[in-house]
């Protein structure tokens, strides 16, 4: 059972423009929403995270925007860089629950062209 | 401060072996968990531990087993290797208050693993 549904599964944007990638969960207990980067050969670096008492969080370039009501939140990057180029995991937890392990999407290869 | 390290970086073993991978946690960090990440997929859920003891499991057979030692770095273990069992593992370091974690989990590199 796939909890966390994103898409698209690659993508590719041009510099300057906006990234956008989707994700939806199942588990309504879910209250903590982080986005990963990896890069080939790294392990993931949280990028951003958020929990559901808001709609959206901004750090940078990197704004996060959540429908809870939807069970869907996504990752805008604006302006984007050829150094964004990466896969990106969308993630989803159970915080304080005494087992917290991130369950994640299946990740978005981005391309960020000239 | 210190990041997750693991080790090794690569690993080769034959369908039936063992394997040992090893995962310190970052500075100041009491809490390790464990993913496998095939090839083009999301990081899936092996373990966690906290204060020596396992933590949560996802869905893994019981051949995948882990340690965590006082000093919090953590051990994988796999046995009788199977050709699935190629993947990238990563571990995760993050700090458990009280017994109930913050939220934020940092990765190591990751160890890729190859069965032949």
């Amino acid at each position: 059972q796939q909890q966390v549904k994103q898409s698209p599964q690659s993508l590719i944007v041009q510099k300057g423009g906006i990234s956008i990638i989707n994700c939806a969960y199942e588990n309504t207990a879910f209250d903590y929403f982080p986005w990963y980067q990896q890069f080939p050969g790294k392990g993931p670096a949280l990028l951003i995270a958020i929990r559901p008492d808001v709609s959206e969080k901004k750090e940078g370039r990197f704004t996060i925007s959540f429908n809870k009501s939807a069970k869907q939140f996504s990752l805008h990057i604006m302006d984007s860089q050829p150094g964004d180029s990466a896969t990106y995991f969308c993630a989803a937890s159970l915080v304080g629950g005494g087992n917290e392990k991130l369950t994640f999407g299946t990740g978005t290869r981005l391309t960020i062209i000239p | 401060e210190t990041g997750v390290t693991q080790s090794p970086t690569h690993l080769i073993k034959t369908r039936g072996q063992q394997v040992t991978l090893r995962c310190s946690s970052q500075s100041g960090h009491n809490t390790v968990s464990w993913y496998q990440q095939a090839l083009g997929q999301g990081p899936q859920f092996i373990f966690q531990y906290y204060r020596e003891e396992e933590n949560g499991r996802g869905n893994f057979p019981p051949r995948f087993s882990g340690l965590q030692f006082p000093n919090y770095s953590s051990e994988l273990n796999v046995n009788a290797l199977e050709l699935d069992d190629s993947a990238l593992y990563l571990c995760a370091s993050s700090l458990a208050v009280l017994g109930a974690s913050t939220d934020t989990q940092y990765f190591g590199p990751g160890t890729r693993l190859t069965v032949l």
